[in-house]
This record gives structure tokens, C-alpha cells and sequence, in this order.
């Protein structure tokens, strides 16, 4: 019973190199969501996305981000023409629905370095 | 908006104290309260969920507080052991949403 899988665990771009981030969710699960890490801060909402819809983006920048949650496969993150200050650790958590006290399960994040 | 923050941001202490990690945050209208621990390189482990109607929530040597009125959790872990040392994290949650606070990195000296 596998947790919530990401790959890559890291990820190098050069500024204006496109970077895609996978997110497989737990076996049960169809709410993703995505959560970015920057350096001494703590985790930030970024996207909320059932199974084909996106349900609350307002974390999510506005230009060169974009997400995806299709009905095979997993989530991805992508993020264009990426920037120094992209980098960060990217979080994908899933929960099985969406209620008042539903755990999410997170998974092992992914690395994003911008040289 | 949620702002959530966690006091200190390090702790080293020898193995068998007891330790107290404090969180608080700005909105009371919260779903609920969770504390996390988090390993480096590695995700984010679930510990505690206080529902907002509750007080407190216990788990082995973990028990976490929940104050709502004045804003505050509180985690206790009793009898440090090397095995705690960690990032913490609070966060409060509302609806699917979750506002984390930057964490405390504990570091439990053998």
C-alpha cells in the first residue's frame, strides 16, 4: 500500500527551462493537493484538484504555473520559463475525500533548483 | 488571513527532557489543528489531529493542546529520545486548507 509518490526527488533547470513535478496519490485517493516549501519559511497552499477539475488554484501563481489532475495518471505541477527564485520544495498531499477532518498524506516532496 | 507561527524555531535538548513546542495563530475560525513532523528529505509525517471542538489529543509520549479562544496549541513529547529529533510543524486548518507555521527543528542530544 504505497504512500503519496513524487518524482523526481530532485529537479535541476536553468532559468527559463520548463520543470514538470509528478504527484501519484495514495491508492483510494482522488483529491490532490500541492503545497511549495521556500527556504526558512513554512509550507504555503499552492492548488487543490479532484480527479479532471481544479478546485481552488488561488495559492497558485498566476503566470508560467499550471496544474493538472487527469483522469489516468498523476497530478502534475508544471512550471514555465522557470525563475532563480522557483526554487523550492514542491509537496503533494492526497486524502481520500474532502471533509471538516479528512488527514491528508503527504509525499516526500520534490527539490527544484534554478541555476 | 491565517498567519501561523511557531516558537523557538530550535531546541537541542539532552535525551530524556521533556519537550514543549508552542504554536499559535491569528484566525480562531479554524476546522482543526494538526501537528507534523518532518525528516529531512522526507515528507511530511502526520502526528496529531485536534478537531477544533476538542482540547487535547494523545498519542504515546505525544499529547497536543488545543486553545482556540486564545489562538494557541501546545505539543508535549515526554521523555526525549534521539529518534525525536526533527522539524515540527503546526497547522491550522480550514476547510481543505491547510496555513503551516515555519516549524521547529528539535535536536535531541544522546
Amino acid at each position: 500500500n504505497a504512500g503519496v509518490m513524487q518524482n523526481p526527488r530532485h529537479l535541476v533547470r536553468r532559468r527559463g527551462q520548463e520543470a514538470r513535478l509528478r504527484c501519484s496519490p495514495m491508492k483510494g485517493h482522488s483529491h490532490v493537493y500541492w503545497y511549495r516549501q521556500l527556504p526558512e519559511e513554512g509550507l504555503k497552499f499552492m492548488v487543490y484538484l479532484q480527479k479532471e477539475n481544479i478546485i481552488d488554484e488561488s495559492g497558485m501563481p498566476k503566470e508560467r504555473f499550471s496544474a493538472e489532475f487527469p483522469k489516468e495518471g498523476p497530478s502534475i505541477l508544471r512550471i514555465q520559463q522557470v525563475v532563480r527564485g522557483d526554487s523550492a520544495a514542491y509537496f503533494c498531499a492526497s486524502s481520500r475525500d474532502r471533509g471538516r477532518d479528512e488527514k491528508l498524506f503527504f509525499g516526500s516532496g520534490t527539490q527544484l533548483s534554478v541555476l | 488571513k491565517q498567519e501561523v507561527t511557531q516558537i523557538p524555531a530550535a531546541l537541542s535538548v539532552p535525551e530524556g527532557e521533556n519537550l514543549v513546542l508552542n504554536c499559535s495563530f491569528t484566525d480562531s475560525a479554524i476546522y482543526n489543528l494538526q501537528w507534523f513532523r518532518q525528516d529531512p528529505g522526507k515528507g511530511l509525517t502526520s502526528l496529531l489531529l485536534i478537531q477544533s471542538s476538542q482540547r487535547e489529543q494523545t498519542s504515546g509520549r505525544l499529547n497536543a493542546s488545543l486553545d482556540k479562544s486564545s489562538g494557541r496549541s501546545t505539543l508535549y513529547i515526554a521523555a526525549s529520545q534521539p529518534g525525536d529529533s526533527a522539524t515540527y510543524l503546526c497547522a491550522a486548518g480550514f476547510d481543505y486548507k491547510l496555513s503551516f507555521g515555519a516549524g521547529t527543528t528539535v535536536t535531541v542530544r544522546a
